[in-house]
């Protein structure tokens, strides 16, 4: 079992959509999650980060962590035909300067 | 710069050739990441430096990939004897002190062994 597993897709919705992408993990010690956007031919671009469980809302998105099942989640209200990315969960134990443990990454499609 | 800079950002190679691929970090930016992207892959780390402490090389894949960074700033990841499945894309990644959460990436370099 890999230590963070994600959906691949492809995730296709209509404009305007409300959008839920979704990770699962394994090591129980990752406290610090993250969610990056990668367009094609682009680096990931950090987008929503959280510590340890809760919400955070930012504009039309918003990012969960449910320690106690470890899963996490983003989504995303009213998306536009410009959220089609591939959108990366990743997580690390210790804040600073740790190396992040990526998921494989959801691509999504919104269709105007 | 403005951001990472990485170059090229497409190379070709035959397959047994070396390669050298560099980065150019935000500058001021003390730590430097280099991550793997294969097709249908996640980012996979190879090596981090920080400032002036040993590097961690954890994740390179063999001792074919090699990594330096000069004065603190420019990095090359170099590999050696290049198989077909070193074929990715190379994504480096720079850290400033003061930026709490994740990395900013480069475009990246697209690997292709033939």
């Amino acid at each position: 079992q890999k230590e963070v597993e994600q959906d691949p897709g492809p995730l296709s919705v209509p404009e305007g959509a409300i959008v839920s992408l979704n990770c699962t993990y394994s090591n129980s010690a990752f406290q610090y999650f993250m969610w990056y956007r990668q367009y094609s031919r682009k680096g990931p671009e950090l987008l929503m980060y959280t510590y340890s469980s809760g919400n955070k809302e930012d504009g039309r998105f918003t990012a969960q962590v449910d320690k106690s099942s470890k899963y996490i989640s983003l989504f995303i209200r009213d998306s536009q035909p410009s959220d089609s990315a591939t959108y990366l969960c990743a997580m690390s134990a210790e804040s600073g300067y740790s190396t992040l443990t990526f998921g494989k990454g959801t691509m999504l499609l919104v269709s105007p | 710069g403005a951001g990472v800079s990485q170059s090229p950002s497409n190379k070709v190679t035959e397959k047994g050739k070396d390669v050298e691929l560099r980065c150019d970090p935000i500058s001021g930016h003390t730590a430097l990441y280099w991550y793997r992207q294969s097709l249908g892959q996640g980012l996979e780390f190879l090596i981090y430096f920080q400032g002036n402490s040993a590097p961690d090389k954890s994740g390179l894949p063999s001792d074919r990939f090699s990594a330096e960074r000069t004065g603190g700033s420019v990095s090359t990841l170099t590999i050696q004897r290049t198989q077909q499945e070193d074929s990715a894309v190379y994504l480096c990644a720079s850290k400033s002190p003061n930026e709490g959460w994740g990395y900013t990436f480069g475009s990246g370099t697209r690997l292709t062994v033939v």
